[in-house]
């Protein structure tokens, strides 16, 4: 089955560790997304890239790191200068183009807890 | 720059009822216009879409939702709300195609 997989589903770090979410996804996307969920704030985008070797930074890049060394993959790291890491994380995928509406697919989400 | 407003975080309907979700956008050109479902825990999935063409627009689950340029708006709507329908719905826009923006979210709570 096509899809995206993130893991680990639940995280815990403590204060002042960086630590790396996974997503993986077989859709032979070109672009990946990364999105940061808190109650009330619907999806925020930390970061973006649209092929391998590149990416972008989104609206609350401060604090995280990416990389896009297979089409694949897309790591996130929160690093333990983001002052308030605790939250959803969310990765999606979708076709990169001007052509057609190219809908974002979504993984399952991985909870983080900083403490 | 693009924004997305969903009116209303928590809206509660009876089970039967007619579900109303709104969503209003902010674009410099016609965009492309999603809404997707959340249950808890869970990542998004998509509900239905509106790229070009018919501006009504039919989902899964029984959802749809209208696309109406001169109000800025792209409502979605159920004539009749069961109970798995409990979930967090979000709007999204995208300009292009490439970047999306999403609303805040409505939850959505139907009662027995």
């Amino acid at each position: 089955d096509g899809g995206i997989t993130q893991s680990p589903k639940y995280l815990f770090r403590k204060e002042g560790q960086n630590v790396t979410l996974s997503c993986e996804q077989n859709l032979n996307h070109d672009a990946m997304y990364w999105y940061r969920q808190d109650p009330g704030q619907g999806l925020r985008l930390i970061y973006y890239s649209q092929i391998v070797n590149d990416f972008q930074k989104g609206d609350i890049a401060e604090g995280y790191s990416v990389s896009r060394e297979k089409k694949e993959s897309f790591p996130l790291t929160v690093t333990s200068a983001q002052k308030n890491p605790t939250a959803f994380y969310l990765c999606a995928s979708s076709i990169w183009g001007l052509a057609g509406s190219n809908e974002q697919y979504f993984g399952p989400g991985t909870r983080l807890t900083v403490t | 720059a693009q924004s997305v407003t969903q009116l209303g975080s928590h809206v509660s309907v009876s089970e039967g009822a007619l579900v109303l979700l709104r969503c209003n956008y902010s674009s410099s050109v016609p965009p492309y216009l999603f809404w997707y479902v959340q249950y808890p825990n869970q990542g998004l999935q998509l509900l239905l879409k509106y790229t070009t063409g018919a501006t009504l627009v039919k989902g899964i689950n029984g959802f749809e939702a209208e696309f109406k340029k001169s109000e800025t708006s792209f409502h979605l709507t159920k004539p009749s709300a069961h109970m798995s329908d409990a979930a967090e719905y979000f709007c999204a826009v995208s300009p292009t195609g490439n970047q999306f923006y999403f609303g805040t979210g409505t939850s959505l709570t139907v009662i027995p």
